[in-house]
């Protein structure tokens, strides 16, 4: 089957680092995505991790681990308006799978 | 380029009436999907199309029915709604998930059923 960890929620506050982690257990495995979702809103692309390692994109960087099926997403000097909900998304068989998601709040 | 456009943003319907939520990319993708998402949930995968013609279900497809005519559009239908049905729908598309995997979503309809 398939299966997809990461935690329900992280507070911070403005200027800190955050590293959302995310386990998943998944057949026909492609690469790990990573999206934003504003409270109410349509979710928004992040990253994409095709191979091992780490891709950075400004402010934010994901990571992943195949052989340890891991992966996490980094959001440095953290702003107000990064508080938001985080989805890692597993990318197999032309199917996303979205997990419950963590919620980042930013306290200033 | 409009991106990804759904209509309509909001409905209610009754216990086992019909209705059809519009999906449309111009950015001439190939992949398409449907989404809902439940309140403190992530999105699930209800059906999703890699292409004109095909077409194939996601993780929760009973209840709903797709077809892709067109490229460019995406509808999905909701045969007898029921309130198990009431969420809110997210279209999305990207070119392919073994691009860089890009999913454009749509802003969403917010479904009731009652």
């Amino acid at each position: 089957g398939q299966s997809l960890e990461q935690p329900s929620e992280v507070t911070a506050v403005e200027g800190a680092i955050v590293q959302i982690n995310c386990t998943y257990q998944t057949s026909g495995f492609y690469g790990l995505s990573w999206y934003q979702q504003h409270d109410g809103g349509a979710p928004t692309f992040l990253s994409y991790n095709a191979l091992d390692g780490l891709e950075e994109t400004g402010r934010f960087s994901s990571f992943l681990s195949r052989s340890d099926s891991y992966g996490y997403l980094l959001l440095q000097e953290l702003q107000m308006k990064d508080s938001a909900s985080y989805f890692c998304a597993p990318v197999n068989d032309y199917k996303l799978s979205f997990g419950a998601g963590t919620t980042v709040t930013v306290r200033a | 380029n409009a991106g990804v456009t759904q209509t309509p943003k909001f409905q209610v319907l009754k216990t086992g009436q019909s209705m059809t939520l519009q999906c449309a990319q111009d950015m001439n993708h190939e992949y398409m999907s449907w989404y809902r998402q439940d309140p403190g949930m992530g999105l699930r995968l209800i059906h999703y199309s890699v292409g004109a013609g095909i077409t194939d279900q996601g993780e929760v497809p009973n209840g709903y029915n797709v077809s892709r005519s067109t490229t460019e559009d995406f509808p999905l239908r909701l045969l007898s709604a029921a309130p198990s049905q009431t969420s809110v729908y997210f279209c999305a598309s990207c070119l392919g998930l073994a691009a860089n995997n890009e999913q454009f979503f749509g802003p969403g309809t917010r479904l009731t059923v009652l």
